[in-house]
C-alpha cells in the first residue's frame, strides 16, 4: 500500500515532442504528489508538485495531471528538449505529523530527448 | 546561498567497516532527512532529524544511526557494512517538519562497499 508504481522505465522522445510519464498509487491517504528531476551525479530536484484537490497543474512546459478516482498521476513535458534528458521520479507522501519527511518514490524513468 | 552540502562525495569501504557521512542543510533549514538510493532505483527514506532528535524512521536496521547537531548539520552512521549498503546516500533539508514541500536534496555521497 505504500508503493508508488512508475512507468515507463525508459523513454526516448524526439526534440519538440511530448514526454509522458505515469504513476499509480494505492494508499488513498497520500496527499502530496511531487515530481523530481535527477541528472547524473546530482541529487533529485523538485520539478512540480500537486495536491489531490486539483486535477491539473502547469508550470511552464511541465504539467501534472491528477486522477483521484483512478489513483493515478502523470507528468507531461511539452516541447521536450535535449536538456530535459534526465531521470524523473514521481513521489507521494502523507502530510500528517507522524509521516512528514517521508517521501515514497517511484522507480524512476530515464528520459532521452533526441535532437 | 549554499544549498545542501554533503561530504565526502565518494567513499570506498570494505565489508564490516563503519562509515560516517555528513550533511549541512540549506541556509535557514532546520530539518534533515536521509535517503538511500540504490543503482537504478528511487530514493528510500532512512530517517529524519529535527531539534536534534530522530522524528521518523524508515524500514532500515539499527546499523543505520544518525545525529543532528545544534547548528542543524547531521551525520549518518552505518555500522558493520554489507555489500548491499553500496548506494548513493542523499541528504535532504527543509524548514520545519510539518510538510514535504520545498524539500531540497544534496548531491549525495556515493558509498561503495567491497
Amino acid at each position: 500500500q505504500q508503493q508508488v508504481k512508475q512507468s515507463p522505465q525508459s523513454l526516448i522522445v524526439q526534440k519538440g515532442g511530448i514526454s509522458i510519464i505515469n504513476c499509480a498509487y494505492e494508499n488513498t491517504a497520500f496527499d502530496y504528489f511531487p515530481w523530481y528531476q535527477q541528472f547524473p551525479g546530482k541529487g533529485p530536484a523538485l520539478l512540480i508538485a500537486i495536491r489531490p484537490d486539483v486535477s491539473e497543474k502547469k508550470e511552464g512546459r511541465f504539467t501534472i495531471s491528477f486522477n483521484k478516482s483512478a489513483k493515478q498521476f502523470s507528468l507531461h513535458i511539452m516541447d521536450s528538449q535535449p536538456g530535459d534528458s534526465a531521470t524523473y521520479f514521481c513521489a507521494a507522501s502523507i502530510e500528517t505529523p507522524s509521516n512528514t519527511g517521508k517521501l515514497i518514490f517511484g522507480q524512476g524513468t530515464t528520459l532521452q530527448v533526441k535532437p | 546561498d549554499a544549498g545542501v552540502t554533503q561530504s565526502p562525495t565518494h567513499l570506498i569501504k570494505t565489508r564490516g567497516q563503519q562509515v560516517t557521512l555528513r550533511c549541512s542543510p540549506k541556509s535557514g533549514h532546520d530539518t534533515v532527512s536521509w535517503y538511500q538510493q540504490a543503482l537504478g532505483q528511487g530514493p528510500q527514506f532512512i530517517f529524519q532529524y529535527y531539534e536534534e532528535e530522530e522524528r521518523q524512521r524508515g524500514n532500515f536496521p539499527d546499523r543505520f544511526s544518525g545525529h543532528q547537531f545544534p547548528n542543524y548539520s547531521s551525520e549518518l552512521n552505518v555500522n558493520a557494512l554489507l555489500l548491499g549498503d553500496s548506494a548513493l546516500y542523499l541528504c535532504a533539508s527543509s524548514l520545519g517538519w510539518a510538510t514535504n514541500e520545498k524539500l531540497f536534496f544534496g548531491s549525495g555521497t556515493q558509498l561503495s562497499v567491497l
